[in-house]
């Protein structure tokens, strides 16, 4: 059973549109972090959210963290072929992180 | 600044051989972690070391085991090799000591396979 589960497991959107990928948990975490791994490669940290309520954004890429901090979403704006990958949420707590099933995006050209 | 560097990249074990993967840290970093990857189940903790002392493990069996040198570098040790064990193992590592807040970097991943 995960810790965090996300939503939706799949996803798979036309060049230019939007997309969000939700991570949700029972848990209360003191930072959550977002990953993006490519085929044939390790994940790359995209951002850390600490605060209750906070909100990033990264370029295109807009992360949101709940005010309770169990949940997070991250939101990509005109999508491109670039944004394709798998997206990982992660909770950091006691020298580890917790991972979420991930979501696999793939943005059609 | 080279990367986390992980060997080797890939692995072909038969089952009830053992294993050993090796992780190179980003220099400056004195944690390391380790974490298994699977379809089915994600990414999973296996453990992590700050200053050759192991500060957390995750639910793995006693086959699985780790250590770290005094220059930051890791590695992990399978025994006895299961097909269940064939995945993607991370290693990342990190900058900062912080028990609750510390960013991972993340190698590329040794690829094992046990037929």
């Amino acid at each position: 059973t995960q810790l965090l589960e996300q939503s939706p497991q799949f996803l798979s959107i036309q060049e230019g549109e939007n997309l969000t990928v939700y991570c949700n948990s029972s848990s209360v975490f003191s930072s959550l972090q977002w990953y993006r791994q490519e085929p044939g490669e390790g994940p790359v940290l995209l951002v850390t959210v600490v605060t209750g309520g906070e909100v990033k954004k990264l370029k295109r890429l807009t992360f949101q963290f709940g005010d309770a901090r169990k949940d997070s979403s991250l939101h990509i704006t005109a999508a491109q072929t670039g944004d394709t990958g798998l997206y990982l949420c992660a909770g950091a707590g006691d020298y580890k992180l917790s991972f979420g099933a991930g979501t696999t995006v793939t943005v059609r050209a | 600044k080279a990367g986390v560097t992980q060997t080797p990249r890939y692995l072909i074990k038969t089952r009830g051989q053992q294993v050993t993967l090796s992780c190179s840290p980003i220099s400056g970093h004195r944690s390391v972690s380790w974490y298994q990857q699977t379809p089915g189940q994600g990414l999973q903790f296996l453990f992590e070391y700050f200053s050759e002392t192991q500060r957390n493990k995750g639910n793995f069996p006693g086959r699985f085991s780790g250590r770290q040198f005094s220059n930051s570098r890791s590695e992990m040790n399978v025994s006895t090799l299961e097909l269940g064990d064939s995945a993607l193992y991370l290693c990342a590592s990190s900058l900062a000591a912080d028990r609750y807040n510390s960013p991972l970097h993340f190698g590329n991943g040794t690829r094992l396979t046990v037929t």
